[in-house]
């Protein structure tokens, strides 16, 4: 079946301005992870999504990240002006929900802020 | 807080040669422990996990054992392949009322040379 799909795959934008990135979970996952991955290091959370809401957002750097998932299944990670310390690729995960263990991974966003 | 450190690489081995990646967890709480890995050009994958003390994770020969005494979860292989090479994260979770968001450690790259 299909897994999770993240776009666009890559993300070339000037300082100052503000991107949009898409994560489709796999169908039926009630929860979903952001995390932010810089280059050489592993992965951090950034937010976690059960259903429609946020309930955990304290991996967000600072409120010029935000993110959405308005139907409890595909969710946007929004940047406003963005920042050059901002060029990471974002990972998006989704699993069944508490208690399932296992986080499935798209392929992530490379964003690369100019 | 909780964290995770593991072996620095690069690693770099021959093929069929024994393979040990160290990691050690400080965790605030009873954690879950994984260990991902990243193939060239493809995402983050499960490999195994172990959710208490002294289990065994296993998948395609590796092994990992959950070392409460040491906070250990150290990734071993017996016979290493080319096709192993690829980049491996140990993570740990702690689920908080549904919220199990991973926390990984900076990786280790290995390279199987023929």
């Amino acid at each position: 079946g299909a897994g999770v799909s993240q776009t666009p795959s890559n993300k070339v934008t000037e300082k100052g301005k503000y991107v949009e990135l898409r994560c489709d979970p796999i169908s039926g996952h009630t929860a979903l992870y952001w995390y932010r991955q810089s280059l050489g290091q592993g992965p951090e959370f950034l937010i976690y999504f059960q259903g429609t809401g946020a309930a955990d957002d304290s991996g967000l750097p600072n409120d010029r990240f935000f993110a959405v998932r308005p139907e409890g299944s595909v969710s946007t990670l929004k940047i406003q002006r963005t920042e050059r310390g901002d060029s990471a690729v974002y990972l998006c995960a989704s699993s069944l929900g508490p208690g399932s263990y296992e986080q499935y991974f798209g392929p992530g966003t490379r964003l690369t802020v100019t | 807080g909780n964290s995770v450190t593991q072996m620095e690489g690069p690693v770099t081995l021959s093929e069929e040669a024994f393979l040990t990646i160290n990691c050690t967890y400080t965790a605030t709480g009873y954690p879950s422990l994984f260990w991902y890995v990243q193939y060239p050009g493809e995402g983050l994958q499960l490999l195994l996990k172990a959710t208490k003390a002294d289990d065994k994770g296993s998948n395609k020969g590796f092994e990992a054992t959950y070392r409460k005494e040491t906070t250990s979860f150290h990734l071993e292989k017996g016979s290493v392949q080319v096709s192993d090479s690829a980049v491996y994260f140990c993570a740990l979770m702690i689920s908080n009322f549904g919220n199990e968001k991973l926390t990984f450690g900076t990786g280790t790259r290995l390279t199987i040379i023929p």
